[in-house]
């Protein structure tokens, strides 16, 4: 596709619920990233993806995370028995390649409300 | 691990020139990005700095000293459109390169 795209761009679910948010990168983007921005905030790193193996996944806050990447493309990042500190806007981010001077281009996040 | 610190909030005058600066503590480096975001949008690239000196694009500059662990992105005559948050980031050697962000600093552009 043109850009990243992530779905769905709003999620509302109720306390004790499991989420999964989708992320597509942007074709041939062999890097992919996830983030996660709660309101005012910077951005929270969670995990990075080379290809389908994930080297670092060092920012996922609890066992409940989780993610996986098939193909080398479409990411999911799964929420387990959500808590209502998990509400935050969760960005997906994709590069070229990870090793030159090649920037992230994100997409337009999911926002998760956990009530 | 790594540390990235930027002021929290900026205020500047329409047509002036503003410079927001970023100190980062890393145990390793290969660049350092400066990202735009509006508020309720996704952040957007700026530029890239991996060696010392001014990189210039336009109205936006950015500056970085390694050795000091320092870098500024300059604005240049400001308009209301620049009012946004801007997202120092660095990359960190290693087999992977994970992009850590600072929490940005809000500019504020008033007539």
């Amino acid at each position: 596709g043109a850009g990243v795209s992530q779905s769905p761009s709003n999620k509302v679910t109720e306390k004790g619920k499991d989420v999964e948010l989708r992320c597509d990168p942007i074709s041939g983007h062999t890097a992919l990233y996830w983030y996660r921005q709660s309101l005012g905030q910077g951005l929270e790193f969670l995990i990075y993806f080379q290809g389908n193996s994930a080297p670092d996944k060092s920012g996922l806050p609890s066992d409940r995370f989780s993610a996986e990447r098939t193909g080398g493309s479409v990411s999911t990042l799964t929420i387990q028995r959500t808590q209502q500190e998990d509400s935050a806007v969760y960005l997906c981010a994709s590069s070229p390649r990870s090793e030159l001077n090649t920037e992230a281009f994100f997409g337009q996040g999911t926002r998760l409300t956990v009530v | 691990g790594q540390n990235i610190d930027q002021p929290t909030e900026m205020t500047a005058t329409e047509g002036a020139i503003v410079q927001i600066n970023c100190t980062y503590q890393t145990s390793g480096f290969n660049g350092l990005f400066w990202y735009q975001q509006h508020a309720g949008e996704a952040p957007t690239f700026l530029s890239y700095n991996v060696l010392d000196g001014l990189e210039e694009k336009g109205r936006f500059s950015s500056f970085l000293s390694r050795s000091k662990g320092y870098s500024y992105l300059l604005l240049k005559e400001l308009q209301m459109k620049d009012s946004a948050s801007y997202l120092c980031a660095v990359r960190g050697f290693g087999g992977y390169q994970k992009v850590t962000f600072g929490t940005g600093t809000k500019l504020q552009v008033i007539p």
